[in-house]
Parts: C-alpha cells; sequence; structure tokens
C-alpha cells in the first residue's frame, strides 16, 4: 500500500519562507504532487517531481529526492494569500489508471 | 480552463435517505474520481471510472455506489445514508494521458450533512 506524512500545521509571518516536508511509502514510486486548497475552495494543481531535484515555479518550489522518499514545498516570500491547505501526492507505479493517494494536508497559516 | 462542477454545494438529507450527487466536466477527460474529504484525514478515494460504464472501487467505498453513463457525468451515490457520511465530498477529472503527474481538477465540492 501507500502512505504519505507530512506536518499538519505550519504558522509563518508574511515574508518568511515556509518548508512543507512529505515522506512517503509505495510499492513502486511513479512521482509526486503538490495541491494547494483554500478555505472553502477546490485543491488546485501546484507542481510535480519526477526526478530528483529542486522544480521552481514563481515563488513555490518543490524538491524530490527519490533515494529518501522525500519531498518538499517550499514556499518564499510568504504572502497573505498562501494561507491555505497544502496536500501530497503521490501515484503508484502498479497503478494503470492515474489515481492519487493523498496525504492529510498542511494547513499553512500566515500571519502580518 | 478546465470546468468541473458539482450540482449543489450544501446538502442536508436525513439518515436513510437515497442522495445524489452530480459532477460534470467539461474537458472530455476520461477519468473521473469522487473523494471525501475529513479533516486531519486529507482526501480518500471512495470511486473512480476510466471509462463510461466502467467503475473502480476506490480505498472506501463502502455505502457508496457510482454511475457514469456519459463521459462527461459522474454521479455519486449514498443508496441509505448514514450520519458517518456527512462530509465534503470532491469530484475530480483528469486526462488518460496523464498530463504531469497526473494532474486531477477538482469541482468546488459539495459539503453534504446527513441529520
Amino acid at each position: 500500500g501507500q502512505s504519505l506524512e507530512q506536518p499538519s500545521e505550519v504558522t509563518a509571518v508574511e515574508g518568511a519562507i515556509v518548508q512543507i516536508n512529505c515522506t512517503y511509502q509505495t510499492s513502486g514510486f511513479y512521482g509526486l504532487s503538490w495541491y494547494q486548497q483554500h478555505d472553502g475552495g477546490a485543491p488546485t494543481f501546484l507542481s510535480y517531481n519526477a526526478l530528483d531535484g529542486l522544480e521552481e515555479t514563481g515563488r513555490f518550489s518543490s524538491f524530490l529526492s527519490r533515494s529518501d522518499s522525500y519531498g518538499y514545498l517550499l514556499l518564499q516570500e510568504l504572502q497573505m494569500k498562501d494561507s491555505a491547505s497544502y496536500f501530497c501526492a503521490v501515484r503508484d507505479r502498479s497503478d494503470s489508471w492515474g489515481k492519487l493517494q493523498f496525504g492529510a494536508g498542511t494547513q499553512v497559516v500566515v500571519t502580518p | 480552463d478546465v470546468k468541473v462542477t458539482q450540482s449543489s454545494r450544501y446538502l442536508v438529507k436525513r439518515t436513510g435517505e437515497k442522495v445524489f450527487l452530480e459532477c460534470v466536466q467539461d474537458m472530455d477527460h476520461e477519468n473521473m474520481f469522487w473523494y471525501r474529504q475529513d479533516p486531519g484525514l486529507g482526501l480518500r478515494l471512495i470511486y473512480f471510472s476510466y471509462d463510461v460504464k466502467m467503475k473502480e472501487k476506490g480505498d472506501i467505498p463502502e455505502g457508496y455506489s457510482v454511475s457514469r453513463e456519459k463521459k462527461e457525468r459522474f454521479s455519486l451515490i449514498l443508496e441509505s445514508a448514514s450520519t458517518n457520511q456527512t462530509s465534503m465530498y470532491l469530484c475530480a477529472s483528469s486526462p488518460l494521458a496523464g498530463g504531469p503527474g497526473d494532474t486531477q481538477y477538482f469541482g468546488p465540492g459539495t459539503r453534504l450533512t446527513v441529520l
């Protein structure tokens, strides 16, 4: 089976940097995705890592280490609008249908 | 832009009622998914469908069924609603070819309360 672990909550001030870690266990890893969900909103895709290393998209970056079964999402220059829940998700290589297994989510609280 | 819509944002039903949650996507995606979201548990997959009339059980299918008669529409059915099915229900779709990380596109959710 699969399991993912991420912290339940992180609090930081505007302008700071936040790192959300995600460790996973899966029988055959395919890739790690990150989704953002604002309160009352739909989850939206942020980033994807299939290979080791850092992927940067504006203020957000995502990192993957396949050998450590570990990844993180880095939020830089935090803004109030970044207050949201962030989910990591994995696809198992044995799955043919594009199913994702989601972590429980990390609530990021940005304070002034 | 991909659009996934769900029939209701809020729904209140009584125990034992049959409940239908509808989801429609407008991007011709092959895959469609139903999740429930509960605090501290993240998104848990109930059922998914990879083609019309095809369905597969997810991690928590008990108490639910689904229907996919048309490619764009995926319905979740609670045969006899119970209070432990009070939750946020999210529908998602994705193309068969995948895209980065098999990106899923989510609807706004239906918050169901069973009294």
